[in-house]
């Protein structure tokens, strides 16, 4: 079955400094995406980053870089130059195949930026 | 990017009572949407898959006789809730696909009294 962890239930980091957010999967599915999305306190959720099992580059967009580690599972998301606006949840998911659209999501972690 | 809508962002009733949640493609046409439930300081848990006319697919352990979906046309699918009890207060939560990511709604926090 397919699963996604995250390990870190929450994270703080200090303003302008980078943090790694850990994302692991389990599929048997040779074809997937990887997502990271952040919801703020508001509750919308924000599309950050998208990663393609066949994709053999590390996407970026911005501040955010996905490190896709194929071999070892993991999609961690990386954010530099982290800022106060920051602060909210972050929930790695997984489309599992390219037969259904269905998102299955991570526990989250809740990341906190300090000044 | 594209633009989903839900109606309303918060509602609060009485139990018993139904509520119906819309769920709008703002400027796209979604012939897939998917309804996710989300409870306090939890992840989305998925509910089911809404399918522009026919009959939605829904998840294990999701009473479709309580969760009602229709998916009338391209830019519309809607949630009822029927005879809401307080253990369905929840975030509620659709989405719909695009080309490669999904686009979330802003939500609508149930409260059922």
């Amino acid at each position: 079955a397919q699963k996604i962890t995250q390990t870190q239930p929450g994270m703080f980091v200090q303003e302008k400094e980078a943090v790694t957010l850990d994302c692991t999967y389990d599929t048997s599915d040779q074809s997937y995406g990887l997502f990271w999305y952040k919801q703020p306190s508001s509750g919308e959720m924000i599309f950050l980053i998208y990663q393609g099992s066949y994709d053999e580059q590390n996407a970026t967009e911005g501040r955010y870089s996905l490190n896709f580690q194929k071999a070892r599972k993991s999609a961690n998301l990386v954010i530099s130059a982290s800022q106060l606006g920051d602060s909210a949840m972050y929930f790695c998911a997984m489309r599992h195949s390219t037969l259904t659209d269905k998102l299955i999501f991570g526990t989250g972690t809740r990341l906190q930026v300090f000044p | 990017g594209a633009v989903v809508s839900q109606h309303p962002s918060r509602v609060i009733c009485k139990s018993g009572t139904s509520v119906k949640i819309e769920c709008r493609s703002l400027d796209f046409q979604a012939t897939t949407m998917f309804w996710y439930r989300q409870f306090p300081k939890q992840s989305l848990m998925l509910m089911a898959t809404s399918n522009e006319g026919s009959k939605a697919t829904y998840e294990q352990g999701v009473e479709k006789d309580k969760f009602l979906i229709n998916h009338a046309s391209l830019t519309l699918s809607t949630l009822t809730v029927t005879s809401a009890h307080p253990e369905d207060s929840s975030f509620y939560i659709c989405s719909a696909r695009g080309a490669f990511e999904q686009f979330f709604g802003p939500g609508t926090r149930l409260t059922v009294l």
